[in-house]
């Protein structure tokens, strides 16, 4: 079975500045999907990135970008300009390509602070 | 305004008592999901529904119920609950359930169980 970690629980960072979420996963799969969701205070969780295990290019969202590295299975979040907006709990997802295995994998989660 | 409703949002119980967690979803999606988000806990699948299966994780109690009348509608069905299973339910839906579809989460059910 899959398995995703999140080894950091809690992460702060100024307003403005770049903070770095660290995932790693345990896979032997080779086609697979990776996610991060944010979950704010109002509790909805919300996509914020997708990786797709096939592409070797790092996805990017505005102000959000991953760094995938698959040989070491790390899949980390880089938030730039970090806006108050940003603080929730951050979960990084595993989804498998194909088979019954298909469902989503969660980490435990990283609640992120931004100072003012 | 989310595509995916939940309710009720928060739900006090009592161990003998049955209720129903009620997930309604307005995006065209034909799969929909049940999770479990305890404190400190990695978010847990309970149930899927999609049109090519229904998937159930063989830990969830059989006090867990789950009802999919249409693609549009899921119910949890609640009943001599326990007091660890209080927790954030959230129901989620997406087009299709395989791996590339990005699931669509509701604001959740808060459950507690006296």
């Amino acid at each position: 079975a899959q398995t995703v970690t999140q080894s950091q629980p809690e992460m702060s960072v100024q307003e403005a500045e770049t903070v770095t979420l660290s995932c790693t996963y345990d896979t032997s799969e080779s086609d697979y999907y990776l996610f991060w969701y944010k979950q704010p205070p109002s509790r909805q969780m919300i996509l914020v990135i997708r990786q797709e295990a096939y592409k070797q290019q790092n996805a990017t969202e505005n102000r959000f970008s991953v760094n995938f590295q698959k040989a070491a299975k790390s899949f980390s979040l880089k938030i730039s300009d970090s806006q108050l907006g940003d603080a929730a709990m951050y979960f990084c997802a595993y989804r498998s390509a194909v088979g019954s295995a298909r469902q989503l994998t969660f980490g435990s989660g990283t609640q992120l602070t931004v100072l003012p | 305004e989310t595509g995916v409703t939940q309710t009720p949002r928060h739900l006090v119980m009592g161990m003998t008592n049955k209720k129903s967690l009620k997930c309604e979803q307005h995006l065209g999606h034909n799969a929909m999901y049940w999770y479990k988000q305890s404190a400190k806990k990695p978010l847990e699948l309970m149930f899927v529904y999609s049109l090519e299966e229904r998937v159930e994780n063989n830990s969830v109690p059989s006090r867990f119920s789950p009802e999919c009348p249409n693609s549009s509608h899921l119910f949890l069905h609640l009943h001599t609950l326990q007091p660890e299973d209080s927790a954030l339910y959230l129901c989620a839906s997406s087009r299709g359930n395989s791996g590339a579809n990005v699931l669509t989460f509701g604001a959740g059910s808060r459950l507690t169980v006296l």
